[in-house]
């Protein structure tokens, strides 16, 4: 089954700071999600990747996926609080005839105002 | 767009007694997921809905845990009887039908307890 390793699991800066938040997968990505969670609520999707290469922007978050497609990357250009949360990153699989998503642990985010 | 609702948002109970959840899809949405959440853990799929029928249960412990969705829309998950373990949050997420990519929108969660 494909695993996904999420590094760092927690994150503090200071508000207006670049970060990193990085996704590594033990099989070959076919589709690769972001999704941001805040306490008590539901997953927000915020990007999905499928081409090795790929980069996409909202606002202020960039996502990208590797060209060998093992590993994807979600940085945020000058942080807010509002960026605050758990990002999960998602990795589309599938399992006979289903198509799921398995879930990285996730990272915890901070950031100080 | 109304999005995944979810209900009841939070529930205490104690061991051994029974719960259930309730999931409403976005109108239009064939594929429905329950997902468990343990703190500090990524979402881990239970079951998977396709209009009404199972696609995988694969990772529903069924000595206590169902799971149906009546008439390919609304869903309900039960636990009975619920164990300390069972403790997280129950999330239900919908998706569009299509292939090769469908995105899940999630909804609220219902953040179950066990004492």
């Amino acid at each position: 089954s494909q695993e996904l390793e999420q590094s760092p699991q927690s994150l503090i800066v200071q508000e207006g700071k670049n970060l990193t938040i990085n996704c590594t997968s033990s099989k070959t990505l076919y589709g690769l999600y972001w999704y941001k969670q805040k306490y008590g609520e539901g997953l927000i999707f915020l990007m999905m990747l499928q081409k090795g290469g790929e980069e996409k922007s909202h606002e202020k978050i960039t996502a990208k996926l590797d060209e060998k497609k093992q590993q994807s990357s979600l940085h945020i250009t000058a942080s807010q609080p509002s960026h605050a949360g758990i990002y999960l990153c998602g990795a589309d699989a599938v399992s006979g005839s289903a198509r799921q998503l398995t879930f990285g642990s996730g990272t915890q985010l901070t950031v100080l105002p | 767009e109304a999005g995944v609702a979810q209900s009841p948002r939070y529930k205490i109970i104690e061991k051994r007694q029974s719960v259930a959840f309730w999931c409403n899809p976005i109108s239009g949405h064939a594929t429905l997921y329950w997902y468990q959440q343990i703190l500090g853990q990524g979402p881990k799929l239970l079951i998977q809905f396709q209009n009404n029928g199972v696609v995988d249960d694969s990772q529903l412990p069924k000595d206590r845990f169902s799971a149906e969705r009546l008439k390919g829309v609304d869903s309900t998950l039960k636990i009975q009887p619920a164990k300390l373990e069972d403790s997280a949050v129950y999330l239900c997420a919908s998706s569009p039908p299509g292939l090769p990519v469908d995105t899940q929108y999630f909804g609220p969660g219902t953040r179950l307890t066990v004492l």
